[in-house]
């Protein structure tokens, strides 16, 4: 079956630094699509992509559609304390969406 | 708007119950899926009922069901638990999934098998 691969695992920063993250798959998406998770909380979207190459923010949030459309990353810029979570990826394709196994991101004020 | 209601948040069964949670989609939302979270498997897709038909279905046994009612409330039914049934469970809506895959999360049912 399709399997994303999300990059890095976790992930600890300080305060004010820059955050990327990836996915990739060996197969092809639709639509790309960022989430984040509170504790005890569920998945929030953060920012949907659906064509390759796209490139879109959300504030403080850029998300890119690879090329290949096996691809995208997240980049966070000037981290705050609230960033802290866990960011999912997740590709869509055919009804189904494929979720990757999230980073964790630690954010030290 | 509402959000996602799923009920209950906690429960706590022992191997070889049943159980049943329930899902409020997004008023107006009629594509409902369900997803299995647990720390070493990540999320994983059990299915997903657009107008009370099951559309797409993940790789989980049978012990696995679901269903969809005419106002777009969906329930899941997991028979004869097993401890590793222990999860997160995620119910999801959107207008319609298979066209765009945004989805909206419930806050999700914390099922512990004991």
């Amino acid at each position: 079956g399709q399997q994303l691969n999300q990059s890095p695992q976790s992930m600890f920063i300080q305060e004010g630094e820059d955050v990327s993250m990836n996915c990739t798959s060996s197969s092809i998406f639709n639509t790309w699509l960022w989430y984040k998770q509170d504790p005890g909380e569920g998945p929030v979207l953060l920012i949907a992509l659906y064509k390759a190459g796209e490139l879109t923010s959300n504030g403080r949030l850029t998300a890119q559609f690879g090329i290949t459309r096996k691809d995208s990353f997240l980049n966070i810029s000037a981290s705050i304390p609230s960033d802290v979570g866990i960011y999912f990826c997740a590709g869509h394709y055919a009804g189904k969406s494929t979720f990757g196994d999230g980073t964790t991101l630690t954010v030290k004020p | 708007k509402a959000g996602v209601t799923q009920t209950p948040r906690y429960l706590i069964k022992t191997r070889g119950q049943q159980v049943t949670l329930s899902c409020s989609p997004i008023s107006g939302h009629r594509s409902v899926s369900w997803y299995q979270q647990t720390p070493g498997q990540g999320l994983q897709f059990l299915f997903e009922y657009f107008s009370e038909t099951q559309r797409n279905k993940g790789n989980f046994p049978g012990r696995f069901s679901g269903r969809q009612f005419s106002n777009s409330r969906s329930e899941m039914n997991v028979s004869t638990l097993e401890l590793g049934d222990s999860a997160l469970y995620l119910c999801a809506s959107s207008f319609t999934q298979g066209v765009s895959g945004e989805l909206f999360f419930g806050e999700g049912s914390r099922l512990t098998v004991l």
